[in-house]
């Protein structure tokens, strides 16, 4: 079954205690994007990636670092969370950067106290 | 920067009635993708637009592209609580950028 997996779906943890959001898919996409999800604000895109060893910001990076290693994955890491990054997070793929549907993960909800 | 903005946020209708949302772009768009998401759910892909004027049509779900390529309209005809949800528009470079979403609840 085509998908993109998310792990881990619910994560509470302290501030300054370095994550990461694991994501993966298996349609041999190029394109990778993380976004998160506020209340009022839409979907925002963090970071995103045109294929191996090849990322960009997005509108929203501070704080977050990615990783592009292998096509089938794409790691979001927080290296020191703060409050202001508890968020709803989606992992996204699609065939190329241009244009093409995007499938999305089930979402990892994070809370930093 | 690219902005896209989209309402209305909120629409409570009963089942039955029509329901429409809006999207606007601060500029020329290229293409635009509308997304649902169910409560609790991720975005799902509904449907992508491209040329100018386009319309096309998803059983009850009519898409609209505008002439310029700056605005787009979702239009569902009788509403059923299967609608339930939030609807995205996406544009903007590689349709990556997101609007706000509409919420939809519909009421029997």
């Amino acid at each position: 079954e085509a998908q993109v997996t998310q792990n881990p779906r619910y994560l509470i943890t302290v501030t300054g205690k370095k994550l990461t959001v694991t994501c993966s898919q298996n349609m041999n996409h190029e394109y990778m994007s993380w976004y998160r999800q506020d209340p009022g604000l839409g979907l925002r895109q963090i970071y995103y990636s045109m294929n191996v060893e090849v990322t960009d910001k997005g509108d929203v990076p501070e704080g977050y670092k990615v990783s592009r290693k292998e096509k089938r994955n794409f790691p979001l890491i927080l290296e020191s969370p703060s409050p202001n990054q508890t968020s709803l997070y989606f992992c996204a793929s699609s065939l190329t950067e241009r244009g093409s549907e995007q499938y999305f993960g089930p979402g990892t909800r994070l809370t930093v106290t | 920067g690219q902005q896209v903005m989209q309402i209305p946020q909120y629409q409570h209708v009963q089942e039955g009635e029509d329901f429409t949302t809006y999207c606007n772009s601060s500029t020329t768009l290229s293409n635009i993708q509308w997304y649902k998401q169910r409560p609790g759910g991720h975005p799902v892909f509904l449907i992508q637009l491209v040329k100018s004027g386009e319309v096309k049509k998803q059983k009850r779900l009519t898409f609209q592209f505008g002439e310029a390529k700056k605005n787009s309209s979702l239009h569902i005809t009788a509403t059923q609580t299967t609608d339930v949800g939030t609807y995205f528009c996406a544009g903007g470079k590689w349709g990556v950028t997101f609007g706000t979403g509409t919420q939809l609840k519909v009421e029997l």
